[in-house]
């Protein structure tokens, strides 16, 4: 079945630290992929997608991901993390023709001031 | 509207009573998901509306939910006989999703979630 794998559930940080949140699915064929944001008391929003060409996906906010074919990965990289960065991040994949966003079980990231 | 709207924001009800829960996505988006967020459990996929019709129902945890969409807006999620593990956060997204390959340039736009507790 497939499936998307986030390994990190929680992520505590200091502001300006790097951060890296890892993604894996598991599906042999075409894929898009999407990381999604949930703060505090807000719906989810899209942060970044994948669809294809360029491996290295530029988001909002400073984000970037990139998409590693043969690993079956799309981690999640910020050079440095923000207060306002606390959130709840969602990888989500869109294989093909199956009309079906999977998403992974999120990663709560908190970040001190 | 501008955005996804689902009502009610919340709802608490008695263990083995029906509720009906509502989603008004984004106007002129003709696919609408239903999916359900549990603590520690990510998103779980309910059911896919393209237009009024479901083509994949698949998510659905049992005969006790069904959902419908009519005039190809809004749509209705309804849980009977609701049951303590029916506790979650209900969300619709939606999306201007076509046929084929058009579909992937259209992320999904989340509404705010309808979070129901059965007591």
């Amino acid at each position: 079945a497939q499936s998307v794998s986030q390994h990190n559930h929680h992520v505590i940080l200091s502001e300006a630290a790097s951060l890296e949140l890892g993604c894996n699915y598991s599906y042999g064929g075409t894929v898009n992929l999407f990381w999604y944001v949930q703060y505090p008391g807000q719906h989810l929003q899209l942060l970044l997608k994948y669809f294809s060409g360029d491996p290295l996906v530029k988001g909002i906010k400073g984000f970037e991901a990139e998409f590693i074919k043969s690993k079956f990965s799309f981690n999640l990289r910020k050079p440095s993390v923000q207060w306002s960065d606390t959130a709840e991040y969602f990888c989500a994949v869109y294989p093909s023709g199956t009309y079906k966003y999977i998403f992974g079980t999120g990663t709560r990231l908190k970040v001190l001031a | 509207g501008a955005g996804v709207s689902q009502s009610p924001s919340n709802k608490v009800t008695e263990k083995g009573k029906d509720v009906e829960l509502r989603c008004d996505p984004i106007s002129g988006h003709t696919a609408l998901y239903w999916y359900r967020q549990s603590l520690g459990q990510g998103l779980e996929f309910l059911i896919y509306f393209q237009g009024n019709s479901a083509p994949d129902k698949s998510g659905l945890p049992s005969d006790r939910f069904s959902a419908e969409r009519t005039g190809g807006s809004v749509s209705t999620l309804t849980i009977q006989r609701t049951q303590q593990e029916d506790s979650a956060v209900y969300l619709c997204a939606s999306s201007s999703s076509g046929t084929g390959r058009s579909s992937y340039n259209s992320p999904l736009h989340f509404g705010n979630g309808t979070r129901l507790t059965v007591t």
